[in-house]
């Protein structure tokens, strides 16, 4: 069964150093999300892309967090500097259609740890 | 208001028992519909999508009623594997999915 991969899945990281997560949507799936979800809370929309473009953003620190999906393909956010309020598990997702209209498919996660 | 509402529980059930959820959603735009299921600390996964006239999955009923724009999960004959929190999440009306917080349900033996 296809899968949505992310990697690492755990990542330790000192405040104010830089910090990137990556993920490879399941294959032919043109709609790519990055969730962040805080213990006890639902994942918030991060970033949204059709294809290689940001349809949504709206919710992204751009201060420090960046994102991108050069190739429409595999996608990466970074967060640059860290801090303590960025800990949290951060989610990819993927899905065929675009708009929300079809259920997104979600990677293990990456579980951040800001020190 | 937020977009999407549920109520946060827990609802702490026998085994056996039949619990109900109910979902609000702010958007009457919105288009479609879903259930996840999300135990602690891992990824959420599709429980089933909400259909107008409604899903049925074994154990699993979900209704939409558009017109007071709220979903509902029906679990019979809850067993204790069922114990995680199941998130109401809602699409279409704001071109991405906005998921609510969950509620969280705990079946005990």
């Amino acid at each position: 069964e296809a899968e949505v991969a992310q990697s690492p899945r755990y990542k330790i990281t000192e405040k104010s150093q830089a910090v990137a997560f990556w993920c490879d949507p399941i294959s032919g799936h043109a709609t790519l999300y990055w969730y962040r979800q805080i213990l006890g809370q639902g994942p918030e929309l991060l970033v949204q892309f059709q294809d290689e473009s940001v349809v949504d953003d709206s919710q992204l620190p751009k201060d420090r967090f960046s994102a991108e999906r050069l190739k429409g393909v595999d996608s990466t956010l970074k967060i640059q500097p860290a801090e303590l309020g960025d800990s949290a598990m951060y989610l990819c997702a993927s899905s065929l259609d675009p708009g929300g209209n079809t259920e997104a498919f979600f990677g293990q996660g990456t579980r951040l740890t800001v020190v | 208001r937020k977009e999407v509402e549920q109520d946060p529980g827990p609802f702490n059930v026998p085994e056996g028992a039949t619990v109900a959820f109910n979902c609000t959603y702010s958007n009457s735009a919105s288009q479609s519909f879903f259930w996840y299921r999300q135990d602690c600390r891992k990824e959420p996964k599709l429980l089933m999508s909400v259909y107008s006239s409604g899903n049925e999955d074994g154990r699993f009923t979900a209704q939409l009623n558009r017109a007071s724009q709220y979903i509902s999960l029906l679990i019979r004959d809850s067993k204790l594997s069922d114990s995680a929190t199941y998130l109401c999440v809602v699409g279409g009306g704001y071109n991405k999915l906005i998921f609510g917080a969950g509620t969280r349900l705990a079946v005990h033996p």
